[in-house]
């Protein structure tokens, strides 16, 4: 079942703070998120797992609720180079295949 | 490390034509992916190979849509014939055995049926 991504989209001037939100109806292993910008391939940004702790990458973090099966993408200080689409994927249990959600549309403006 | 290999990039073809679809993934991953993506949607899942054998492929449409991965390694994905609205980006992935492992995306093959 596919995750559900909210905002749909988002617009920030360089510098702002954005949360992106994934939630499933169902019990998650893992959560992974990727970003993907326009005519290219989805890239790695983290993978969360059940039982595991919150991970940061320079100005982007994420935290996994296993009790809510949420997981939360936060980007502080926004820049240029954030915009793209955000993807996350799901796994409910270990060796089960990734479901990405419908993605969530950044876009930085100066 | 090479990293998975798609091809081709771009492909038109006319509705009931048939078409292939190539990938290499990296070197030792076991599990590789078909996804299509559909422009503006995140991408769908067509079939889950584990090694040679499909794990997952409950979201192909059998009726024209086949794939295929030999000794392990090299997959292939077909259509045949296609629809208008096959017309997608197909993204193959791989990644090491095992969940919690990350992802790797190939550039994807443009698919446009006309």
């Amino acid at each position: 079942q596919q995750p559900v991504q909210s905002p749909q989209a988002v617009i920030l001037r360089e510098g702002e703070d954005a949360v992106i939100n994934c939630s499933s109806s169902k019990a998650l292993y893992s959560v992974h998120w990727y970003r993907q910008k326009h005519g290219e391939a989805p890239v790695f940004l983290m993978i969360l797992l059940k039982g595991g702790e919150q991970k940061g990458h320079e100005k982007i973090s994420a935290s996994f609720n296993e009790k809510k099966q949420q997981s939360s993408l936060y980007l502080t200080a926004s820049q240029l180079s954030y915009s793209g689409t955000y993807f996350c994927g799901t796994e409910k249990t270990s060796y089960d295949k990734v479901i990405f959600g419908p993605g969530t549309s950044l876009s930085v403006i100066p | 490390e090479a990293g998975v290999a798609q091809s081709p990039r771009y492909k038109i073809i006319e509705k009931r034509q048939s078409v292939a679809f190539w990938c290499n993934p990296i070197s030792g991953h076991a599990t590789l992916y078909w996804y299509q993506q559909i422009l503006g949607q995140g991408p769908k899942l067509l079939i889950q190979f584990q090694n040679n054998g499909v794990v997952d492929d409950s979201q192909l449409p059998k009726d024209r849509f086949s794939a295929e991965r030999l000794k392990g390694v090299d997959s292939t994905l077909k259509i045949q014939p296609a629809k208008l609205e096959d017309s997608a980006v197909y993204l193959c992935a791989t990644q090491t055995q095992g969940s919690g492992n990350t992802i790797y995306f190939g550039e994807g093959s443009w698919l446009t049926v006309v």
